[in-house]
């Protein structure tokens, strides 16, 4: 399977600032890249979905000016959660998938905390 | 829509016991089906799948049969270790479009 890191892995922020979370595949070409969140003990829910190159695909109810993903290379996605309140904090999990594959790959998960 | 209904933890058992987890899904079409686990504090590792009817995914000792007929997918073990102790997650998918999870299972092993 393939190798998923989440940079940074805990985060900790004032409300109102933005925060950075980046998501790489290391040994594997991910043509698509999952975001979702997972509030504790909860089930995961999806938030977007974005194809190399594309602009994502956002689920009913996340706002996209909010939550702002970029797949710009095989390897890479970021997802930006831009003027962060505390209701956003949660753990923040990226996925990666292949062309025509039908498994996903997760990453360790980014834990975010708004103060 | 899709939906995966699993059984509702949490659930606890006795080092070496008979483990089940029950999973159903509701789906048109045929899915492929999976099981995550979730260790504390890390995200979803791909535990066993399987892509068409009968099919048996296997892995660690897990098993998991997909049965058509019952739209079912249960999670088995025949003796469980402490170090199983996680939150499992049933899902479905089709090709590689995004994943329905089931709202997952707490197992804890007690020694």
């Amino acid at each position: 399977g393939a190798v998923v890191s989440q940079h940074p892995s805990r985060v900790i922020c004032k409300s109102g600032t933005s925060v950075k979370i980046e998501c790489r595949s290391l040994d594997f070409q991910a043509t698509t890249m999952f975001w979702y969140r997972q509030f504790p003990k909860q089930s995961l829910m999806l938030m977007a979905t974005s194809n190399e190159g594309s602009k994502a695909t956002y689920e009913q109810g996340v706002e996209k000016d909010k939550f702002l993903i970029n797949h710009a290379s095989l390897t890479l996605s970021t997802l930006t959660v831009t003027s962060a309140h505390p209701e956003d904090s949660s753990f923040y999990i990226c996925s990666v998938s292949g062309s025509g594959r039908d498994t996903q790959y997760f990453g360790p998960g980014t834990r975010l905390t708004v103060l | 829509g899709n939906s995966v209904t699993q059984m509702e933890g949490p659930v606890t058992l006795s080092e070496e016991a008979f483990l089940t987890i029950n999973c159903t899904y509701t789906a048109t079409g045929y899915p492929s089906l999976f099981w995550y686990v979730q260790y504390p504090g890390e995200g979803l590792q791909l535990l066993l799948k399987a892509t068409k009817a009968d099919d048996k995914g296997s892995n660690k000792g897990f098993e998991a049969t997909y049965r058509k007929e019952t739209t079912s997918f249960h999670l088995e073990k025949g003796s469980v270790q402490v170090s199983d102790s996680a939150v499992y997650f049933c899902a479905l998918s089709f090709g590689n479009e995004k994943l329905t999870f089931g709202t997952g299972t707490r197992l804890t092993i007690i020694p």
